[in-house]
């Protein structure tokens, strides 16, 4: 069984700080890798992706750090803000092909004023 | 406002009887697909369909059913619920290949 082991599974950063969540994977079948971000009551949504033909990728403060020989990719949330407070989820696709995207079990960030 | 929506948002569930969640979505994408969320665990894909009139097994498939009749639905059965089904369900879409899936808001079970 495919797997997506995520960590920390909980994470306080104070305002202004960085917060880091990492991930590692076994094989895949589709080199993307996405995190996706849900606030309570709603549905997780696209954050950031990553295809590892870069080692990473930023967008605003987040960015997406890839290591495709240890299997690793992490996100790292730069001055981490009140409103970054939610549930981070890094995927990666199974060997099953691109429509069986594993999740890991999820980063509960809260970030406190 | 496109997307997906699903219906119940929340519903309480006695054990042994029948339920059915509904999907429908307005994107026109071909894959759709159904995980439960649940504490510690996170997103765990349940079914799965690339186009309509196919679907496929994912990690936790035994106790449901799914069903493509055409593009736009995709319903999720319980034939007999039971208490390890209380969960949250979320439906999504993808366009093919893209990677991005679109997640409705959950129907949230819970089963006595």
């Amino acid at each position: 069984q495919q797997q997506v082991k995520q960590s920390p599974q909980s994470l306080i950063v104070q305002k202004g700080g960085i917060s880091i969540i990492n991930c590692a994977y076994e094989n895949t079948a589709f080199d993307y890798f996405p995190w996706y971000q849900q606030f309570p009551g709603k549905g997780p949504a696209l954050l950031i992706a990553i295809r590892p033909d870069v080692s990473e990728k930023k967008e605003g403060r987040f960015t997406i750090s890839f290591n495709k020989s240890a299997k690793q990719f992490s996100l790292h949330i730069m001055d981490s803000q009140p409103g970054d407070s939610a549930t981070y989820f890094c995927a990666a696709f199974g060997d099953g092909g691109y429509n069986k995207l594993i999740f890991g079990a999820g980063t509960r960030l809260a970030v406190h004023p | 406002i496109a997307g997906i929506t699903q219906a119940p948002t929340s519903q309480i569930l006695a054990a042994g009887r029948r339920m059915t969640l509904r999907c429908t979505q307005d994107m026109r994408h071909n894959a759709m697909y159904w995980y439960r969320q649940d504490l510690g665990l996170g997103l765990r894909l349940i079914h799965y369909s690339n186009t309509a009139g196919t679907t496929g097994k994912g990690e936790v498939p035994d106790g449901y059913s799914v069903s493509r009749a055409n593009t736009d639905d995709f319903p999720l059965t319980l034939a007999s619920a039971v208490p390890s089904q209380t969960s949250v369900y979320f439906c999504a879409s993808s366009g093919t290949y893209t990677g991005e899936l679109f997640f409705g808001e959950g129907s949230r079970l819970t089963v006595l």
